[in-house]
Parts: C-alpha cells; structure tokens; sequence
C-alpha cells in the first residue's frame, strides 16, 4: 500500500537557518505529492504540491522537488522565521484517492 | 466562503461515553473525508463520502465508529462508547472532485480533539 516516512523527532532551529524536512515515500503508479502544515490552534492547511515527476511546488518560500528516482519530496526553505513554526506533514494520494501522511514534524523556530 | 467547520473543537469525556463530532464541509463540496490522527502516530484515513453514500469506510477502526451524511451535506461521527485509544484529532476535509488523483486540493477543517479519560 501507499506510505509516508518522514524523519524521525521535532526540529528546532534560529531563526534565519535553513530548514530541511526529509520525506520519502512507497506507492503504485503515479501519486501526487503534498505538504500539509498545521499552524498552533488551527487545521491542516495545504503548503505545497508537485503532481508529476521533477515537478517543483513551492509557497512562502518553501519547495519541494518531486523525485520519482529517490521516491522523495524534501521540503525546503532558505531561511525560516518564527511564524514558520508549526507541524508539518508530507502526504501522498494514488489511485484510491485517500490521502496517505507521514508523522509529521515538529518544527520550532527560535529569535 | 466558509471553509470546513467541524463542532466540538475540544471535547473531554470518560471512557464508556458517547460522543458526536460534526462536520460542515464547504457547501457544494461532494466529497467529504474523516481522518484522525491518535497522538504522535501518522494522520489516517476513515472514510468517505460522496454525497450521501459511503464510498470507502474501510479505515473505520471498529463497530464502535458510525458516520452518517444525511442529505448530503454535513456529517455526524459517533464513538459510542468511547476508549481511551480513541483519543487524538479527528479531522474532516472537503473536495469538489472525486478523483483527487491529480492533485486537486483537499481542504481540511481545524479539527475536533477529542480526550477520553
């Protein structure tokens, strides 16, 4: 079936750093790739989104590259800001169109 | 427009209770989606609906779980009684499409958080 791995524990970082969150997945066929972040008392909001191979999604300055020979999607940004903190979730849909998460990650972003 | 509501946003209870989570999707919005996510484990799915009918409820946990959608438009989660394990966020999202194959965006509501003591 269909699976999301995300790495293992919270990230905390100063502000200004550069964040990376690894994300690999196992599926059949084509899927769709996603991150989703959940800021503090509020829901799931869709981040990103890449729907073929080596497509980039990108938004508030985070990206992340669809990688079909590494089953990846690493979610990326330059240099985050306290407002970045929150949970993030790497996510998949296929062909039984369920979304599929990983664990998520804490990240904590520091002045 | 309104986005997914969901009601209670917090609910305590004691183990053997009943509890009710209701979700309002965005209006128009045929598909509407259950997913929980248990402390510290992965997001998961439970079911969904199209319109009024169940198409896939094949990540209900056990008979304890009911969902209905009368009508078409909200829904109505039920955990009667309700266990310990049954703690988390239950989350219900909305999309227009069907197949979501393709990347059409799920929106999602904040949340109900249900604690079981």
């Amino acid at each position: 079936g269909n699976s999301v791995t995300q790495m293992e524990g919270p990230v905390t970082l100063s502000e200004e750093a550069f964040l990376t969150i690894n994300c690999t997945y196992t599926a059949t066929g084509y899927p769709s790739l996603f991150w989703y972040v959940q800021y503090p008392g509020e829901g799931l909001q869709l981040l990103l989104k890449a729907t073929k191979a080596d497509d980039k999604g990108s938004n508030k300055g985070f990206e992340a590259t669809y990688r079909k020979e590494t089953t990846s999607f690493h979610l990326e940004k330059g240099s985050v800001q306290v407002s970045d903190s929150a949970v993030y979730f790497c996510a998949l849909i296929g062909g039984n169109n369920r979304l599929a998460f990983g664990k998520g990650n804490q990240v904590v972003v520091i002045p | 427009e309104a986005g997914v509501t969901q009601f209670p946003s917090h609910s305590v209870i004691e183990k053997g209770q009943t509890v009710t989570l209701r979700c309002d999707p965005i209006s128009g919005h045929d598909n509407l989606y259950w997913y929980r996510r248990v402390m510290g484990k992965e997001i998961k799915f439970l079911l969904h609906f199209v319109k009024e009918s169940k198409q896939d409820e094949s990540g209900m946990p056990n008979n304890r779980f009911l969902a209905e959608r009368t009508g078409g438009t909200y829904s109505t989660l039920k955990v009667q009684p309700a266990e310990l394990e049954d703690s988390g966020v239950y989350f219900c999202a909305s999309s227009p499409y069907f197949s979501a194959s393709s990347g059409n965006t799920i929106y999602f509501g904040e949340g109900s958080w249900l604690t079981v003591v």
